[in-house]
C-alpha cells in the first residue's frame, strides 16, 4: 500500500525557515518524480515544486523560487522542501504527491499534509 | 504559464441529476505526439488531501464510479456527474499537466440542492 507522510510543519515567525519531510513507503520511490503542492486556508491547490526521479532536475513556482528548496534521500526513501525566508503568504497545508505514472505529473496519490502557519 | 478557470464556481444539484463542470485552460494542453490532453480531474472532501478522478482528460483514475467521466480536448473539458450521489460532495480540481508550472482551476464547489 502507497503510503506518503509529510512531518516538520508548525508555527514560524515571518522571515524564518522550516524543513518538510515526506516519507514514502509502498513504491518504488527512485523510479518517481515527485512532488509539493500546498493548500492555503480555504483556497484552492497549489503545485509548489517537483524533483525529477534521478534529482538533478527540480521546479518551482514562482512564488517560492529562490526561497525553497526541494531534495530527496533514495536512500531514506524520503522527499524534502526546505523553506526560508517565509512570509505570511506561505501559510497552508503542504502535501507530498506522488505522480499516477512516471514521468507524469498528475498525482495519483497524496499525504495527509503538513500544516505551516507563518505569524508573528 | 496556463491559466486554468473553471466553471461554475459551485452549484447545487438534486440527489440523481447530472452535474457537469467546465475547464477551460488558456493555451492547448494537447500533447500531438501522442493525442493526449494533459488534464487531470481530481475530488477533495473536506479535511482529506485530494484524489484523483481522471487523467488524460477522459481515463477514470482506478475505483472511480463510473458514474464520473471527463470529455474534452484542447483548452475545454468537462467533468460530469451523471447521477448525483450524497458521497460526492466536495470541490472538484482541474489541473493541466502540459507543461510546467502544473496549474489548477480554482475549484468548483459541488452541493446537494
Amino acid at each position: 500500500e502507497v503510503q506518503l507522510l509529510e512531518s516538520g510543519g508548525g508555527l514560524v515567525q515571518p522571515g524564518g525557515s522550516l524543513r518538510l519531510s515526506c516519507a514514502a513507503s509502498g513504491f518504488t520511490f527512485s523510479n518517481y518524480a515527485m512532488n509539493w503542492v500546498r493548500q492555503a486556508p480555504g483556497k484552492g491547490l497549489e503545485w509548489v515544486s517537483s524533483i525529477n526521479y534521478s534529482g538533478d532536475i527540480t521546479n518551482y513556482a514562482d512564488s517560492v523560487k529562490g526561497r525553497f528548496t526541494i531534495s530527496r534521500d533514495d536512500s531514506k526513501n524520503s522527499l524534502y522542501l526546505q523553506m526560508n525566508s517565509l512570509r505570511a503568504e506561505d501559510t497552508a497545508v503542504y502535501y507530498c504527491a506522488k505522480p499516477r505514472h512516471t514521468g507524469s505529473y498528475y498525482f495519483d496519490y497524496w499525504g495527509q499534509g503538513t500544516l505551516v502557519t507563518v505569524s508573528s | 504559464d496556463i491559466v486554468v478557470t473553471q466553471s461554475p464556481d459551485s452549484l447545487a444539484v438534486s440527489l440523481g441529476e447530472r452535474a457537469t463542470i467546465n475547464c477551460k485552460s488558456s493555451q492547448s494542453v494537447l500533447y500531438s505526439s501522442n493525442n493526449n490532453n494533459y488534464l487531470a480531474w481530481y475530488q477533495q472532501k473536506p479535511g482529506q488531501p485530494p484524489k484523483l478522478l481522471i487523467y488524460w482528460a477522459s481515463t477514470r483514475e482506478s475505483g472511480v464510479p463510473d458514474r464520473f467521466s471527463g470529455s474534452g480536448s484542447g483548452t475545454d473539458f468537462t467533468l460530469t456527474i451523471s447521477s448525483l450521489q450524497a458521497e460526492d460532495v466536495a470541490v472538484y480540481y482541474c489541473q493541466q499537466n502540459y507543461n510546467t508550472p502544473w496549474t489548477f482551476g480554482q475549484g468548483t464547489k459541488v452541493e446537494i440542492k
